[in-house]
């Protein structure tokens, strides 16, 4: 298995500019979301997805747009990029078992500058 | 609205010594705690993870606890080693979401084990 994979590691956009950061994972994991990190501020959740066609904000979701057409895909769309979206961006997935969520995958992040 | 703050928020010891690092919750209705470690530019990886009905695990020289009632867990890592080096993040998965909404950080703490 690959895990939780994210494309592209780097990114510089400029102001204005759109732009979908990809996630995918192979390990048929019903939960997927999508974090920033930022210095001295953690992850904050932005969206969350608990399988195809469901998706809900999280923490801090403006600006940002999901959709969840497959179990294995998880794209983050910004629409009109900021620079106070400058950030490293983190996706994850997980499963339930027996009922209870488990275990969180990260993937190895996004590093996003805009200009 | 769940807060998890983490002490210290960096902490440097020598090669070999037993050590403690703390996380706290306000909120006590979690599904379950997670700890993570990240290395510097890199992704998270899962290092323990306890359900809200366990006390503690244990993997290898690391053992967690967790105190729902009083909203707190701790990371005790044995004979620390140089590659421990690393920010340990403490994260809470609430029960608002079913269990699957994401999860709430803490800031992390910056652990350095000099040789």
């Amino acid at each position: 298995n690959a895990g939780v994979t994210q494309t592209p590691k780097f990114q510089v956009l400029k102001t204005g500019q759109s732009m979908t950061l990809q996630c995918a994972q192979d390990m048929n994991h019903e939960y997927m979301s999508w974090y920033r990190q930022d210095p001295g501020m953690g992850l904050r959740l932005i969206h969350y997805s608990v399988g195809a066609g469901i998706t809900d904000q999280g923490e801090v979701p403006n600006g940002y747009n999901v959709s969840r057409s497959t179990t294995e895909d998880f794209p983050l769309r910004l629409l009109s990029a900021a620079p106070s979206q400058t950030s490293v961006y983190f996706c994850a997935s997980s499963y339930s078992l027996r009922g209870y969520p488990f275990v969180e995958y990260f993937g190895p992040g996004t590093r996003l500058t805009v200009t | 609205k769940q807060e998890v703050t983490q002490i210290p928020a960096a902490l440097s010891v020598p090669e070999g010594e037993n050590l403690v690092l703390n996380c706290s919750f306000t909120d006590s209705a979690i599904y379950n705690l997670q700890w993570f470690r990240q290395d510097p530019g890199k992704g998270l990886t899962s290092l323990l993870l306890i359900q809200s009905s366990q006390r503690e695990q244990t993997s290898g020289r690391l053992n967690a606890s967790l105190d729902k009632s009083s909203g707190r867990s701790t990371l005790y890592i044995a004979a620390s080693q140089p590659g421990d080096s690393a920010t340990y993040l403490c994260a809470v998965k609430g029960m608002t979401g079913g269990g699957a909404d994401g999860l709430t950080f803490g800031k992390g703490t910056h652990l350095i084990i000099q040789p």
